[in-house]
C-alpha cells in the first residue's frame, strides 16, 4: 500500500525559498499525478499544483508566479519549492497521489511556520 | 476566497441524517466531477466520493454524494461520534485551470 512522508524544515525565514520533499514508499512514481495541498491554521484547503511522472506540471495561477514541483524518480520523491515566503505562507503542507482523478492518497503532513 | 461554498456547520443528533451542499459554478461542479473529503482533527484528509458519487473501498455505505447543476451534496446517515470532522468539497476548475475546494463544513454531533 502506497505511503507518503513530506519532510523538510519547519521553520523558514521571510523572503526565503521554502523546500519540501515527499518521499513515497509501497509504490513507484512513476505513474499518476502527485500533488501539494496546504492548509494555514484554522482555515480550509488550498491546492498548490501537481506533478505528472514525466514531469509536466500545473499550478495554482494565484502562487504561479513563486512555485516549482519537481519529480526525481530515482529516489521516488517528488518536491516543492515556494519562493519568497511571507507569514501568509505557514501551514500545514500535504503532498498526495493522485486516486480516480482527484488527490486520494495522502501525507500526514507537516508543519511549515514563516518567522524570522 | 474558495469559489465552491458550503456552510460553515451543521450538527444533528446521533443516528440522524445530515445533508452538507456545496455550491459552485458550471466552470467547476457543473462541468467536472465532485470529491468529498473528510477530515478528522489533527489528521490529513480522507477521500470520501470522488466522481460525484462514488465511494472508496473501505468508506461506509453511511457516507452518499449527489450533483444536480453546479451543486453537489454529500449525505451522512446515522449520524455517529466519530463523523465529527471537518467536510470539504472539490473539483477542477476549467476558468482557473486548477483544482479547487470548498470552504469546509464543520459536522457536530450532538
Amino acid at each position: 500500500q502506497v505511503q507518503l512522508q513530506e519532510s523538510g524544515p519547519g521553520l523558514v525565514k521571510p523572503s526565503e525559498t521554502l523546500s519540501l520533499t515527499c518521499t513515497v514508499s509501497g509504490g513507484s512514481i512513476s505513474s499518476y499525478y502527485w500533488s501539494w495541498i496546504r492548509q494555514p491554521p484554522g482555515k480550509g484547503l488550498e491546492w498548490i499544483g501537481y506533478i505528472y511522472y514525466s514531469g509536466s506540471t500545473n499550478y495554482n495561477p494565484s502562487l504561479k508566479s513563486r512555485v516549482t514541483i519537481s519529480v526525481d524518480t530515482s529516489k521516488n520523491q517528488f518536491s516543492l519549492k515556494l519562493s519568497s515566503v511571507t507569514a501568509a505562507d505557514t501551514a500545514v503542507y500535504y503532498c498526495a497521489r493522485e486516486v480516480n482523478g482527484t488527490p486520494g492518497v495522502w501525507g500526514k503532513g507537516t508543519t511549515v511556520t514563516v518567522s524570522s | 476566497q474558495s469559489v465552491l461554498t458550503q456552510p460553515p456547520s451543521v450538527s444533528e443528533a446521533p443516528r440522524q441524517r445530515v445533508t452538507i451542499s456545496c455550491s459552485g459554478s458550471s466552470s467547476n461542479i457543473g462541468n467536472n466531477a465532485v470529491n468529498w473529503y473528510q477530515q478528522l482533527p489533527g489528521k490529513a484528509p480522507k477521500l470520501l466520493i470522488y466522481y460525484d458519487d462514488l465511494l472508496p473501498s473501505g468508506v461506509s455505505d453511511r457516507f452518499s454524494g449527489s450533483k444536480s447543476g453546479t451543486s453537489a451534496s454529500l449525505a451522512i446517515s446515522g449520524l455517529q461520534s466519530e463523523d465529527e470532522a471537518d467536510y470539504y468539497c472539490a473539483a477542477w476548475d476549467d476558468s482557473l485551470n486548477g483544482y479547487v475546494f470548498g470552504t469546509g463544513t464543520k459536522v457536530t454531533v450532538l
